[in-house]
Order: structure tokens, then C-alpha cells, then sequence
């Protein structure tokens, strides 16, 4: 079945570093990609998506690329904030998958901790 | 705020008991979905329905089930209720249906069942 693989983290990085957080994928058909974010007490939030290869997400200074040949699709943040302090979740929809369900497979989530 | 709803916030219960979810999605949404999150198995897509109709189910129990309403609000079902049954249950809306579509989740309802 479809699965999705990040790190777990924590990760903890200075304000203003270079974020990345990797995402690979393992998919039946033509998944839609996503990353979601949930901070502390709070539900998820989409925070970019790419529906087909080569498409690149973007928001709030973060993207992600749709890669198929290496089915991954990191996370990237050029410098990252106190505040994206947060559980960021990849996820993917798959058309084939659970009987045409259009249910999110999620990886486990990364924590991400930003120190001033 | 995503502008989907769910009640209660907090739901403390014990084991055998039978408890209610509700969800309200947001104004227009004709998805709805259900997921389960907890430690050890993150977070796992339980169940959608489109207007009103099942349309998948995904790692969902027997001993749960869901219904979506006319006025397209959703609840979720969980009875016999054991310990492994604590987690936090949020409630997704979409506009349609389809891989594409973005999920807007609610702020959750956390379940203990002691």
C-alpha cells in the first residue's frame, strides 16, 4: 500500500538557518502531494501542495518539489523563524489507493524546534 | 481558522462506552473525512463521505462508524470503547472530491477513555 517516510526529528535548528526536511514517497498511481503543519494544541494546516511531477508548492517562504524519478518531496525554508516552530506532516492522496479513497496517507511528522 | 467545527473539545469516558463525534465542515464543503491520531500509530485516515454517502473507508473499527447528514455535518461513532481508543479525532472538509483537493482540518477532539 501507499506509505510516506520523513524524519522524525526533533529538529533543531538556529533562527535563520537553512531548513530542509526530507520526504519520500511510495505510491500505487499518481499521487497529490502536501505538507501540512500543526502547532502546539492545534489542528493541521495545509501549508503547500503539488498535484502532478515537476510541480512546485509554495507558501510563507517554504516550497517543495514534486519529484517522481526520486518520489520525494522535501521540505525547503532558506531561514527559518522561532515562530515555524511546529510538527510539519507530509502527506499524499493516491486515486488507487483504499478503493478510490481520497483519504491523506501521512508520514509521522518531523518536530521542528527553532532556537532564538 | 479553517472553519470547520468540532465538538466536544475534550471527552474523558471509560472503557465500554459508546461516545459521539461531531464535526461541522466548512460553509459549502461536500467532503467530509474523519482521522485518528495518536502516539504510536500517527495519524490514519478512518472514513470519508461525499454528500451524504460513504465513499471510502480507510483503518476505521467495527466498533466505529459515521454518518454525514442532509445539512452535510458529519459524527463519528466509536462504542465498546477500549484504552487503545484515546487519541485526538479530527474531522477534514473539502469543497469536492478528488486527490487534489485540500483538506481543511478542525481544531480535534481529544478522547481518553480511562
Amino acid at each position: 500500500g501507499d506509505s510516506v517516510t520523513q524524519m522524525e526529528g526533533p529538529v533543531t535548528l538556529s533562527e535563520e538557518a537553512f531548513l530542509t526536511i526530507n520526504c519520500t514517497y511510495t505510491a500505487t498511481g499518481y499521487p497529490s502531494l502536501f505538507w501540512y503543519v500543526q502547532y502546539p494544541g492545534e489542528g493541521l494546516q495545509l501549508l503547500l501542495k503539488a498535484t502532478k511531477a515537476d510541480d512546485k508548492g509554495s507558501n510563507k517562504g517554504f516550497e517543495a518539489t514534486y519529484r517522481k524519478e526520486t518520489t520525494s518531496f522535501h521540505l525547503e525554508k532558506g531561514s527559518v523563524q522561532v515562530s515555524d516552530s511546529a510538527v510539519y506532516f507530509c502527506a499524499l492522496s493516491d486515486k488507487l489507493s483504499g478503493g478510490g479513497a481520497d483519504g491523506l496517507t501521512f508520514g509521522k511528522g518531523t518536530h521542528l524546534i527553532i532556537q532564538p | 481558522d479553517s472553519g470547520v467545527t468540532q465538538t466536544p473539545k475534550h471527552l474523558i469516558t471509560a472503557t465500554g462506552q459508546r461516545v459521539t463525534l461531531r464535526c461541522s465542515p466548512r460553509s459549502g464543503d461536500l467532503s467530509v473525512y474523519w482521522y485518528q491520531q495518536s502516539l504510536d500509530q500517527g495519524l490514519q485516515f478512518l472514513i470519508q463521505y461525499y454528500n451524504g454517502e460513504e465513499r471510502a473507508k480507510g483503518n476505521i473499527l467495527e466498533r466505529f462508524s459515521a454518518q454525514q447528514f442532509p445539512d452535510l455535518h458529519s459524527e463519528l461513532n466509536l462504542s465498546s470503547l477500549e484504552l487503545g481508543d484515546s487519541a485526538l479525532y479530527f474531522c477534514a472538509s473539502s469543497a469536492e472530491r478528488g486527490v487534489g483537493e485540500t483538506q481543511y482540518f478542525g481544531p480535534g477532539t481529544r478522547l481518553l477513555v480511562l
